[in-house]
């Protein structure tokens, strides 16, 4: 069965790191870009970056650049999100998700569980 | 950005009901153009590819059309299970966006 699972929930303080983590399985996890989308309550996702294990090329949304730091390990199937200084307005949750062309029309087929994270005083 | 416009933002119906949703995009997107569903706690679900491409397992009352900037999603007759949150998403440019969503509730 291909599925992404994510590192579980996060509860952190203003100006802490974190490195939250998604792991493949079933399908040939270096050859799929693998991408982060932050869902915020009552709003709608964002598309946060992508990356490509094989190489780890990856590409950021100018809104999240220099904000988080998407990276893989492909010998562990692993694609990890972190933050150097978290901040309150990034509590959400994180959605790893595998990205796929059909027709050059790129759509997400396959998401992690999600990871709440929690930033808070 | 591109910008993407959902609308309504919420509807109630029955089931059996037939239910169209709108998705206008701020600039031409061609057919790069996805749905996904949401149910509470659960991630998104890919529904629809490249504007009117229907996902292996999705049910056929659901489909998709549009081209350019704007784009509808249709169920053709509502089932329970159908009652969640909506979103569209274009791949025309990066960074992707999805609209705002629409949630469908049970009347």
């Amino acid at each position: 069965e291909e599925q992404l699972v994510q590192s579980g929930a996060e509860v952190k303080k203003p100006g802490e790191s974190l490195k939250i983590s998604c792991k493949g399985s079933g399908y040939s996890f270096s050859t799929y870009w693998i991408g982060w989308v932050r869902h915020m309550p009552g709003k709608g996702p964002e598309w946060m970056g992508i990356i490509y294990p094989g190489d780890s090329d990856t590409k950021y949304s100018p809104s999240f650049q220099g904000q988080v730091t998407i990276s893989a390990d492909k010998s562990k199937n692993t694609v990890y999100l972190q933050w150097s200084s978290l901040k309150t307005s990034d509590t959400a949750m994180y959605y790893c998700a595998r990205h796929r062309a059909i027709f050059a029309v790129v759509s997400i087929d396959l998401w992690g569980q999600g990871t709440p994270v929690t930033v808070s005083s | 950005d591109i910008q993407m416009t959902q609308s309504p933002s919420s509807l109630s119906a029955s089931v059996g009901d037939r239910v169209t949703i709108t998705c206008r995009t701020s600039q031409s997107i061609s057919n790069y153009l996805n749905w996904y569903q949401q149910k509470p706690g659960k991630a998104p679900r890919l529904l629809i590819s490249v504007a009117s491409s229907l996902q292996s397992g999705v049910p056929s009352r659901f489909s998709g059309s549009g081209s350019g900037t704007d784009f509808t999603l249709t169920i053709s007759s509502l089932q329970p299970e159908d009652f969640a949150t909506y979103y569209c998403q274009q791949s025309y440019s990066t960074p992707w966006t999805f609209g705002q969503g629409t949630k469908v509730e049970i009347k």
